[in-house]
């Protein structure tokens, strides 16, 4: 079975702090597929990063990061420099080898709520 | 880039009413298109995966009957909430998967539809 665990509920961190989201997956699948995804108040969701498992090279993309290790199952995501425009809430999501295809739903984590105060 | 729209964005409805959401995909073809719920606080959970010109494949515990999905043309599936009652209030958000030209396929989600029902 696929799940998806990100342990923290809710953080709060003050304006220019670093903070790092976690996320750790279980999956059978050898190819598949991790992503990150905003959720501000709106509900809508912004699609942040997605990563095959092939591909363990660590991202960084402005203020964001994201370190990939297949030995311990995480898929961390960094936020360096926090600005209020980061609180929301950060869901961590898994696809397996099907993605492309038409079983390839995403399975989410229960999400991080992060809160940056000014 | 890929826009699934979702209508409408917002309803309130009575009990025992039927409401109908749509997905739309805006520039490009979905061969399918995922249905998930978010109730308030949690996490997104798979409903159904819906199929251009065949029944709909409904995850466990999610009654068929009670969530009508038509998938009838390869831009537009349809969600119906027959007979809504206070414990559908949640927040409907749909993802199209489709091919864009000289891509890979991907997965876009819509903007939402919080649907309350009094």
């Amino acid at each position: 079975a696929q799940k998806v665990t990100q342990a923290q509920t809710e953080i709060s961190v003050v304006e220019k702090e670093d903070v790092t989201l976690d996320c750790v997956y279980e999956t059978r699948d050898t190819t598949y597929y991790l992503f990150w995804y905003k959720q501000p108040p709106s509900g809508e969701l912004v699609f942040l990063i997605r990563r095959n498992s092939f591909d363990e090279q660590n991202e960084i993309s402005g203020r964001y990061s994201w370190n990939f290790q297949k030995s311990t199952s995480s898929f961390n995501f960094t936020i360096t420099a926090s600005q209020v425009v980061d609180s929301a809430v950060y869901f961590c999501a898994l696809s397996g080898s099907n993605y492309g295809g038409s079983q390839g739903n995403l399975i989410f984590g229960k999400g991080t709520k992060l809160s940056v105060k000014p | 880039g890929a826009v699934v729209s979702q209508h409408p964005s917002w309803v309130i409805c009575k009990s025992g009413t039927s409401v109908k959401i749509e997905c739309r995909s805006l520039d490009f073809q979905a061969t399918t298109m995922f249905w998930y719920r978010q109730f308030p606080k949690q996490s997104l959970m798979l409903m159904a995966t819906s199929n251009e010109g065949s029944k709909a494949t409904y995850e466990q515990g999610v009654e068929k009957d009670k969530f009508l999905i038509n998938h009838a043309s390869l831009t537009l599936s349809t969600l119906t909430v027959t007979s809504a009652h206070p414990e559908d209030s949640s927040f409907y958000i749909c993802s199209a998967r489709g091919l864009l030209e000289g891509s890979s396929y991907e997965q876009y989600f819509g903007p939402g539809t919080r649907l309350t029902v009094t």
